[in-house]
């Protein structure tokens, strides 16, 4: 499989605790976006990536949350001190830099359940 | 599996028939538009764009129509099969950014 690839794709976590996501995006896409969906709502931009550098974040993205890509190639988004309404899927996609647009493509989500 | 898009917009059509899913945008500056289908259980799958200079574009089966006056989009899909049931979003993004802005969902029922 080609396409996009997160892990976990299921976490349930207790209230308080940290946990992080990991990212594998199609093979030479430099361009890299995490998102956030809960139930009955359309995806939520959270931040995307150009290679290693992290070229916008969202207000959405408080101070518990982290996203990196060290070597310009996977990514992990990390949760510290989980809330319950941290409880959604978390979506990551991967484009190729072109000219202007860029498709991007979803990988399945990883869904946090926080207790 | 898990329901994506509780309590959205429904289209129940008949397979064979055409389907309409319609989709106001907010911002007039964007300048880029995706429609997404997503399954239960899984990410937004890519199924047409277009760019804010055209206002339709053709794909297999399925057919955008972009409306700048009126800040309107909407997604035509030909012969509906039993497979394009699932939940539909359009998105926006304007220009010098990548970030994507979704409306909300529709979901599309189609019944034999």
């Amino acid at each position: 499989d080609t396409g996009v690839s997160q892990d976990p794709r299921h976490k349930i976590t207790k209230r308080g605790q940290n946990v992080t996501f990991r990212c594998d995006p199609i093979s030479e896409h430099n361009r890299l976006y995490w998102y956030r969906q809960t139930l009955g709502q359309g995806p939520e931009f959270l931040t995307y990536f150009q290679n290693e550098a992290q070229l916008e974040k969202s207000r959405l993205l408080s101070d518990r949350f982290s996203a990196e890509r060290p070597k310009g190639s996977f990514s992990t988004l990390e949760i510290q001190r989980t809330e319950q309404g941290d409880s959604a899927m978390y979506l990551c996609a991967s484009s190729l830099l072109a000219s202007s647009y860029n498709e991007q493509f979803f990988g399945p989500g990883t869904r946090l359940t926080v207790l | 599996g898990e329901s994506v898009g509780l309590h959205l917009p429904t289209l129940s059509v008949q397979e064979g028939d055409n389907s309409i899913i319609n989709c106001a945008y907010s911002n007039s500056a964007s300048d880029y538009f995706i429609w997404y289908k997503q399954e239960s259980g899984k990410g937004p799958q890519f199924i047409i764009d277009i760019r804010s200079n055209m206002d339709k574009r053709q794909g297999q089966r399925v057919t955008v129509l972009l409306n700048k006056t009126v800040k309107h989009l909407s997604l035509q899909i030909a012969a509906t099969q039993p497979g394009d049931s699932a939940v539909y979003f359009c998105a926006e993004a304007g220009k010098n950014t990548d970030k994507l802005i979704f409306g909300t969902g529709t979901r599309l029922q189609v019944f034999p």
